[in-house]
């Protein structure tokens, strides 16, 4: 049973707009939400996080918008640029310091 | 420079074959993960430890082994490799605060 769900599995998007991906999880306990950021032949890094106290959190272009109650949240990459084409990890956690990845979106911004 | 490198970075290998990945980190991190990286699959947890001698089974731990044998060091044994194991091998080190930080991965083939 996968714990962590994203979508949509490829998303395409033009320079400039805004891309949506979205991320679920079904276990109510997790309180910490890392999305990570991977490019073609490296290891993933970390772009942004939130913790469930919080219902958004800003950092740059990236924003993160999260519903505890739908258990549900979304990353929102404004002004996006080719640059940004990448695969998008959303991850869980539950006070620990072990995630629980989800399968990924893979971004390509066309210019 | 990097924080956590890995070697091979590329390994072919036989059905039954024995195989090591390594992984070195120098982030000072008590935890390291190993994860293998499939599409469709996401990240998924193998092994971890949490320090020196430490070893802990993660979500898909059937025909590997590990060992942890120095803050910085932690090894992922296959001793009778399968095409199944076929994947991109990544290891990661965190400390209690939960950030990953991720090596850059081996690409193992078993034929």
């Amino acid at each position: 049973q996968q714990q962590v769900r994203q979508s949509p599995q490829s998303l395409t998007v033009w320079e400039g707009e805004t891309a949506i991906l979205n991320c679920s999880y079904e276990n109510s306990a997790f309180d910490y939400f890392p999305w990570y950021q991977q490019f073609p032949g490296e290891g993933p890094a970390l772009l942004i996080s939130i913790l469930s106290v919080s219902d958004k959190k800003e950092d740059g272009r990236f924003t993160i918008f999260f519903n505890k109650r739908e258990k549900k949240l979304s990353l929102h990459i404004a002004d996006s640029q080719p640059g940004d084409s990448a695969t998008y990890f959303c991850a869980v956690s539950s006070g620990s310091w072990q995630l629980i990845f989800g399968s990924g979106t893979q971004l390509t911004v066309m210019p | 420079e990097a924080a956590v490198t890995q070697s091979p970075r590329n390994k072919v290998t036989v059905t039954g074959g024995n195989v090591t990945l390594s992984c070195r980190q120098t982030n000072s991190h008590n935890y390291m993960y190993w994860y293998r990286q499939d599409t469709g699959h996401g990240l998924r947890l193998i092994h971890y430890s949490y320090g020196a001698g430490n070893l802990q089974i993660g979500d898909v731990p059937d025909g590997y082994k590990a060992t942890r044998t120095t803050q910085e060091d932690f090894f992922l044994l296959l001793e009778l490799a399968s095409p199944s194991q076929t994947s991109l091998y990544f290891c990661a080190s965190s400390d209690s605060t939960g950030e990953q930080f991720f090596g850059p991965g081996t690409r193992l083939t078993v034929l």
